[in-house]
């Protein structure tokens, strides 16, 4: 049963760039949730995709934009790259909008110099 | 406004001791709590769970108690192993929202 898988695992970019990461839910799940985490915080929540649709957003700006596919798997697009976005982007899966377990991927590393 | 905190960074317990980790919070309409566990390189791996109805969770070593007057919950893992060293992050979900609150998580190290 595959997990909740990201895609890459590392990405260096830089200051104006623009960046896209992808995810693949948990077998079974239609739910994905995106997630920043900076250093020495906890995940902050980014927005929701179900149905292919942005159902809840988190105090980020426009530059952050997603994208969910049929087959549930989704897209984070951050334009305009600044050095603090540079964090673990985390995706998580659950199984409809009221999940109560979110099942995590290993994220991806940005690096924004 | 950080409204899940858990305001002790790191924590080093003895091999076979207890270990007790600690969350606040301060929104009373939180309908869920939830510990994870992370180790490096590695997401978020989920531990237990707690309903806001409840005050008490129990799943093997690991137990959940919630203090809603408090707004405070607690993890306690007995007894604690080296394998249990991570950093483990409260979390909280109002299910109107659907919008999971991490802290900022506790480091845990198990002396053997």
């Amino acid at each position: 049963d595959a997990g909740v898988t990201q895609s890459p695992t590392h990405l260096i970019k830089t200051r104006g760039q623009q960046v896209t990461l992808r995810c693949s839910p948990k077998s079974g799940h239609d739910t994905v949730s995106w997630y920043q985490q900076a250093l020495g915080q906890g995940p902050q929540f980014i927005f929701q995709y179900y149905e292919e649709e942005e159902r809840q957003r988190g105090n980020f700006p426009d530059r952050f934009s997603g994208h969910q596919f049929p087959n549930y798997s989704s897209e984070l697009n951050v334009n305009a790259l600044l050095l603090g976005d540079s964090a673990l982007y985390l995706c998580a899966s659950s199984l409809g909008l009221s999940g109560e377990k979110l099942f995590f991927g290993s994220g991806t590393q940005l690096s924004v110099l | 406004d950080q409204q899940v905190k858990q305001n002790s960074p790191s924590l080093s317990v003895q091999e076979g001791r207890i270990s007790i980790l600690n969350c606040d919070y301060t929104n009373s309409m939180f309908d869920y709590f939830l510990w994870y566990k992370k180790y490096p390189a590695e997401g978020p791996t989920f531990l237990i769970s707690i309903s806001s109805i409840k005050d008490k969770n129990e799943d093997g070593r690991f137990t959940v108690f919630l203090n809603k007057s408090a707004k405070h919950l607690s993890l306690h893992i007995v007894p604690s192993q080296p394998g249990d060293s991570a950093v483990y992050f409260c979390a909280a979900l109002k299910f109107t929202g659907n919008q999971f609150y991490f802290g900022t998580g506790t480091s845990l190290t198990v002396i053997p």
